[in-house]
């Protein structure tokens, strides 16, 4: 069954450091998402891509935030000076439909700890 | 604002009892809502999903129901295993793709 993969697993950074997540989205899919859940709390959106450009964002995704799509199977998540909050699970997600019965399929997601 | 809520935080039930899930939304304008189902360290798993023009949508073994009189969802899971323990989160799906999760109920199946 085809999944959605990322890595690292787990990256642990110093505040003020730069980190990329990255994933590989199902393959036939267009449309692409990072989600992201502090412990213990409910999964927030993030951001959502297509056509090489950003859909929509949330207001976490501010300017310390980027993302990008390199190239034809890659979908990265930046960010660019990391805060202690910025500590979750990362999600990236991947649908065939923008429409809104279209199902998102997750990956397993990397946690991020910021020291 | 949006948001989507659950009643309960955690449910613990007995192994081969019904489990009953349930959720709250505030936007009646929703019109998608998708059930979560997350295990330990892992992402979301689609369970089911359910549009605003029905009231009731069955799975294997699953079974979603929406009041939009009350703006209530609610996950029902015949015969729960010990492989059905995780926490269950509904999310509406808004604006093509960006879902709005609830707060995640935990399920415990005690064998």
């Amino acid at each position: 069954e085809p999944e959605v993969t990322q890595t690292p697993s787990h990256q642990v950074t110093q505040m003020g450091q730069e980190v990329i997540l990255r994933c590989v989205p199902i393959s036939n899919h267009l449309y692409f998402y990072w989600y992201r859940q502090i412990l213990g709390q409910k999964v927030e959106f993030l951001v959502s891509f297509y056509n090489n450009e950003i859909s929509e964002k949330s207001e976490i995704f501010d300017d310390q935030f980027s993302v990008e799509r390199p190239d034809g199977s890659n979908f990265t998540l930046k960010i660019r000076s990391t805060k202690l909050e910025d500590s979750a699970m990362y999600f990236c997600a991947s649908s065939d439909s923008a429409g809104e019965f279209g199902e998102l399929f997750f990956g397993e997601g990397s946690r991020l700890t910021v020291l | 604002g949006e948001s989507v809520g659950l009643h309960l935080p955690t449910l613990s039930v007995q192994e081969g009892d019904n489990s009953i899930i349930n959720c709250a939304y505030s936007n009646s304008a929703s019109d998608y809502f998708i059930w979560y189902k997350q295990e330990s360290g892992k992402g979301p798993q689609f369970i089911i999903d359910i549009r605003s023009n029905m009231d009731k949508r069955q799975g294997q073994r699953v079974t979603v129901l929406l009041n939009k009189t009350v703006k209530h969802l609610s996950l029902q899971i015949a015969a729960t295993q010990p492989g059905d323990s995780a926490v269950y989160f509904c999310a509406e799906n808004n604006q093509g793709g960006k879902l709005i999760f609830g707060q995640g109920t935990e399920l415990s199946v005690k064998p």
